[in-house]
């Protein structure tokens, strides 16, 4: 089955930009959404088809997709922004939805 | 705009049948755009993708789960349903329905999500 990797933690201090990435073969074939959760709340779709965003979320959130390599950046990184993000795709070989294991952003 | 809730008993004993519902407000169940979708997370863990249901009925199910998964579809009520049995603690998570674009299956919104705990 497909598999999604994603680095468990990535810091950046406020200001600053933090890049998450999402591994998987031949990735940029496919569309790739990615997701905010903060404690103790439901995930929430930050980015979708690799680099488009729900209205309402900043644009200092973007993606990127090419190769075996997904990107989610977060420029001008806040406290706020403190959270796990989760890559997703579909598999459409084996017909099911696929999530990374999720990377903890800290703020320093 | 369109929501989406959770509901159902919060514990459950092993080898019984965990049963939730989802109610969807502010838009259709029977819209053709979107799939509806159960989702859930182990307790600090990441997220598994369990299934989806369509408003015809027709499903989708995680190959993991699917010999114990059943997801149905009530338009009359805009709700839909999972039933998961035969549960062991490995069940204990907290689940989510989520409605699915049926193109590019990006899950957006969420519930808020209802921990169930397996445990005699």
């Amino acid at each position: 089955s497909y598999v999604l990797t994603q680095p468990p933690s990535v810091s950046g201090a406020p200001g600053q930009t933090a890049r998450i990435t999402c591994g998987g073969n031949n990735i940029g074939s496919k569309s790739v959404h990615w997701y905010q959760q903060k404690p103790g709340q439901a995930p929430v779709l930050v980015v979708y088809d690799d680099s488009d965003r729900p209205s309402g979320i900043p644009e200092r959130f973007s993606g990127s997709n090419s190769g075996n390599t997904a990107t989610l950046t977060i420029s001008r990184v806040e406290a706020g922004d403190e959270a796990d993000y989760y890559c997703q795709v579909w598999d459409g070989s084996n017909d099911r939805g696929v999530f990374g294991g999720g990377t903890k952003l800290t703020v320093l | 705009q369109v929501q989406l809730q959770e509901s159902g008993p919060g514990l459950v004993k092993p080898s019984q049948t965990l049963s939730l519902t989802c109610t969807v407000s502010g838009g259709s169940i029977s819209s053709r755009a979107y799939y509806w979708s159960w989702i859930r997370q182990h307790p600090g863990k990441g997220l598994e993708w369990i299934g989806y249901i369509y408003h015809s009925g027709s499903t989708y199910y995680n190959p993991s789960l699917k010999n114990r998964l059943t997801i149905s579809v009530d338009t009359s009520k805009n709700q839909f349903s999972l039933k998961l049995t035969s549960v062991t603690a490995a069940d204990t998570a907290v689940y989510y329905c989520a409605r699915e674009e049926i193109y590019r299956h990006r899950f957006d919104p969420w519930g808020q999500g209802t921990l169930v705990t397996v445990s005699s």
